[in-house]
C-alpha cells in the first residue's frame, strides 16, 4: 500500500461551497507540505506544516496536521473557480532527506 | 521566495535520440536537487537524488543508464533521457533544496518523444 494516501481521488463542487481533502499517512510524517498544481505546469507552494496541531492559513485556504502527525486536511471555505486544479500533498519523513513522497493529488473543479 | 529554472519548458524529439533537461537554482546554491515524473492525472513520481559533487541516488525502478544525472555545480543539475522512445514521454519536475532544507520546483519539462 502506499505511504500517502490522499482522498478524494476528484471533487466537484458548486462556486461558493466549502470542501476538504484529506492526506493519511502509513508513518508518523516529519513535514507536510500541500501544493495546487495543473497539470503540465510546476507546482505552487501553498503550506507547510511540522508540527502535531498545527494549522495555517492563506486567504481561504486553511491546512491542519494532526497531533500524531499522520494525518493532514486541506480546507477551502467559499470556493471559487480559481480553486480549481490538483492539490498535492507531499510528506518528508526523514529530517535529514529533504526528499518528498507525494500522494496521487485531488482534481478539484468549481462550477460557476 | 528561492527560484527554480528549468530548460527548455518543452521538448519535442524522434525516438532514439537523448534529450537534456537542464535545472538551475537562481538564486540560492543547492547541494542536492531531485528529479521527479509525472504522467498524466498521476503524481509526481521520485526518479534520483542527485548530489553536487557525487553520483546521483536512483529511486528503486529507475534505469540510471537511461536517466543521466549531473550535478556539476551547486547550482545547475542535468537530466538526460538517452535513447529515447514514447513511453518515455512525460513532464520532468526538478526540485532543489535550500540551506534550512525548504524545497523548491521548477516549473517543468514537457517531453514528447515521437
Amino acid at each position: 500500500s502506499q505511504e500517502l494516501e490522499q482522498s478524494p481521488q476528484s471533487l466537484i463542487v458548486q462556486e461558493g461551497k466549502n470542501l476538504t481533502i484529506n492526506c493519511t499517512s502509513s508513518k508518523t510524517l516529519y513535514g507536510l507540505y500541500w501544493y495546487k498544481q495543473k497539470y503540465g505546469e510546476g507546482l505552487i507552494f501553498l503550506m507547510m506544516l511540522q508540527k502535531g496541531g498545527e494549522e495555517k492559513s492563506h486567504e481561504k485556504i486553511t491546512a491542519k496536521l494532526d497531533e500524531k502527525k499522520q494525518q493532514s486536511s486541506l480546507h477551502i471555505t467559499a470556493s471559487q473557480p480559481s480553486h480549481a486544479g490538483i492539490y498535492l500533498c507531499g510528506a518528508d519523513y526523514n529530517t535529514n532527506a529533504g526528499k518528498s513522497t507525494f500522494g496521487d493529488g485531488t482534481t478539484l473543479t468549481v462550477k460557476p | 521566495g528561492a527560484v527554480v529554472s528549468q530548460h527548455p519548458s518543452w521538448v519535442i524529439c524522434k525516438s532514439g535520440t537523448s534529450v537534456k533537461i537542464e535545472c538551475r537554482s537562481l538564486d540560492f546554491q543547492a547541494t542536492t536537487m531531485f528529479w521527479y515524473r509525472q504522467f498524466p492525472k498521476q503524481s509526481l513520481m521520485l526518479m534520483a537524488t542527485s548530489n553536487e559533487g557525487s553520483k546521483a541516488t536512483y529511486e528503486q525502478g529507475v534505469e540510471k543508464d537511461k536517466f543521466l544525472i549531473n550535478h556539476a555545480s551547486l547550482t545547475l543539475s542535468t537530466l538526460t533521457v538517452t535513447s529515447a522512445h514514447p513511453e518515455d514521454s512525460s513532464f520532468y519536475i526538478c526540485s532543489a533544496l535550500e540551506v534550512y532544507n525548504e524545497q523548491f520546483f521548477g516549473p517543468g519539462t514537457r517531453l514528447t518523444v515521437l
